[in-house]
């Protein structure tokens, strides 16, 4: 069974940083598409950030230079770096895979990252 | 950067009646490998995104066959045949083929 468990939200103040973690199972996330995407209070979803098999990466505009997506091979885990936070960071953060296959899609439960005083 | 835009941002609909949600992008989504990479997602209050249709017409494992989406180059449609109470939630359009972007969401509720 596929499962992807996400850990390391929380409340940091601005110019903060976090590391978010999404331990996978069932899957390597290595040879998979990952991605992380957020979603502020009340708002739609974003993707912040995505890994590709090939090891390629990209980051949305708005998280370029602050952020870092890396996977942990042995561990089969999936990372993402946050430093210099905003307060318009603020968001539940999801880890995904989609490999637009018939493979299917799999979403973590959610990560709250708040960053306030 | 590709903008998703969804129409209408809500949808009321009486139960057993028929949902239509429109998605257009501000390029084409052909990839130079031939593939359209456009999913469907649901998203239930409370719960994570779960993934309806990819690559424009697919139908995920599990999904009910009252889900069909079509569509091509930029412009794209997800069709709810006959809507049920469990359909409630909000719904998004992403593009894979130039980076990945969502479209803004349309909130299906029961008149």
């Amino acid at each position: 069974e596929v499962q992807l468990v996400e850990s390391g939200g929380g409340l940091v103040q601005p110019g903060g940083s976090l590391r978010l973690s999404c331990a996978a199972s069932g899957f390597t996330v290595s040879s998979n598409y990952m991605s992380w995407v957020r979603q502020a209070p009340g708002k739609g979803l974003e993707c912040v950030s995505v890994i590709y098999s090939s090891g390629t990466t990209y980051y949305a505009d708005s998280v370029k230079g602050r952020f870092t997506i890396s996977r942990d091979n042995s561990k089969n885990t999936l990372y993402l770096q946050m430093n210099s936070l905003r307060a318009e960071d603020t968001a539940v953060y999801y880890c995904a895979r989609d490999n637009y296959d018939s493979s299917g899609s799999d979403w973590g439960q959610g990560n709250l990252v708040t960053v306030s005083p | 950067d590709v903008v998703m835009t969804q129409s209408p941002l809500s949808l009321p609909v009486t139960l057993g009646q028929p949902a239509s949600i429109s998605c257009r992008s501000s390029h084409s989504l052909v990839h130079s490998d031939g593939n359209t990479y456009l999913n469907w997602f649901q998203q239930r209050p409370g719960q994570s995104p779960r993934r309806l249709i990819y690559k424009v017409s697919n139908r995920d494992s599990g999904v009910p066959d009252r889900f069909s989406g079509s569509g091509s180059g930029a412009d794209f449609t997800l069709k709810i045949s006959r809507v049920e109470a469990e359909d409630v939630g909000v719904y998004y359009c992403m593009q894979g083929t130039h980076w990945l972007t969502f479209g803004g969401g349309t909130k299906v509720e029961i008149k």
